[in-house]
């Protein structure tokens, strides 16, 4: 069985750094053709696809956040980490992690955690 | 990145309708097109990957199909779990982008 969670803070103040944890268990990813992607979905607007790690340590970011955002992984913890750089309020949104599988696709998500950027 | 538009941003539907949502992509993505659905406060639910593949568990009344740039969600007689909020998703290339959202409301 396959669960992912997020962890992380709630609250960032302007210009801080935002680092979030993806703590996943019920496949490796080392498994060929796996990864594990970071999505984000701002209050009452869509889901906006930001970074994608490979079982290969390959990584894909979105253009628009490629100067902002790092993403990691440790295989031997199960764990994926987002590092997102210089919040702004419109960086406030529920970021959820995700699987991706061998066919293309996020099979099984995270519940999401809010994080609010405000002073 | 591929843009991904969906049509319509909003549909109101009553039990046991027919209901069609569509996705154009800005270029060709082949078969790569993913269907989710998302109700509120929760992650969204794999419907359907590479166009047409039904994830287990999902019940046989969502179709998918399409290739090249459209693509279409059927479901083809709705129940009152469907209504949500539905997107579409390109796997053909990085970034993966979304398309906007369709929220289908009972009527």
């Amino acid at each position: 069985q396959i669960t992912l969670k997020e962890s992380g803070p709630t609250l960032v103040k302007p210009t801080q750094t935002l680092t979030l944890t993806c703590t996943f268990s019920g496949f490796s990813l080392t498994t060929n053709g796996v990864g594990v992607g970071w999505i984000r979905q701002p209050p009452g607007k869509a889901l906006e696809w930001l970074a994608l790690i490979y079982w290969n340590d390959d990584k894909r970011y979105s253009p628009s956040l490629k100067n902002r955002i790092t993403i990691t992984k440790d295989t031997s913890k199960n764990r994926v980490v987002l590092t997102m750089t210089n919040m702004d309020p419109v960086d406030t949104a529920t970021y959820f992690c995700a699987h991706r599988q061998p066919t293309y696709d996020l099979d099984y998500w995270g519940q999401g955690t809010l994080v609010t950027v405000s002073s | 990145d591929i843009q991904m538009t969906q049509s319509p941003s909003s549909l109101s539907a009553s039990v046991g309708d027919r209901v069609t949502i569509t996705c154009r992509a800005s270029q060709s993505i082949s078969s790569y097109l993913n269907w989710y659905q998302q109700k509120p406060g929760k992650a969204p639910k794999l419907l359907i990957y590479a166009t047409s593949s039904l994830q287990s568990g999902v019940p046989s009344r969502f179709s998918g199909s399409g290739s090249g740039t459209d693509f279409t969600l059927i479901i083809s007689s709705l129940q009152p779990e469907d209504f949500a909020t539905y997107y579409c998703q390109q796997s053909y290339s990085t970034p993966g982008t979304f398309g906007q959202g369709t929220k289908l409301e009972i009527k």
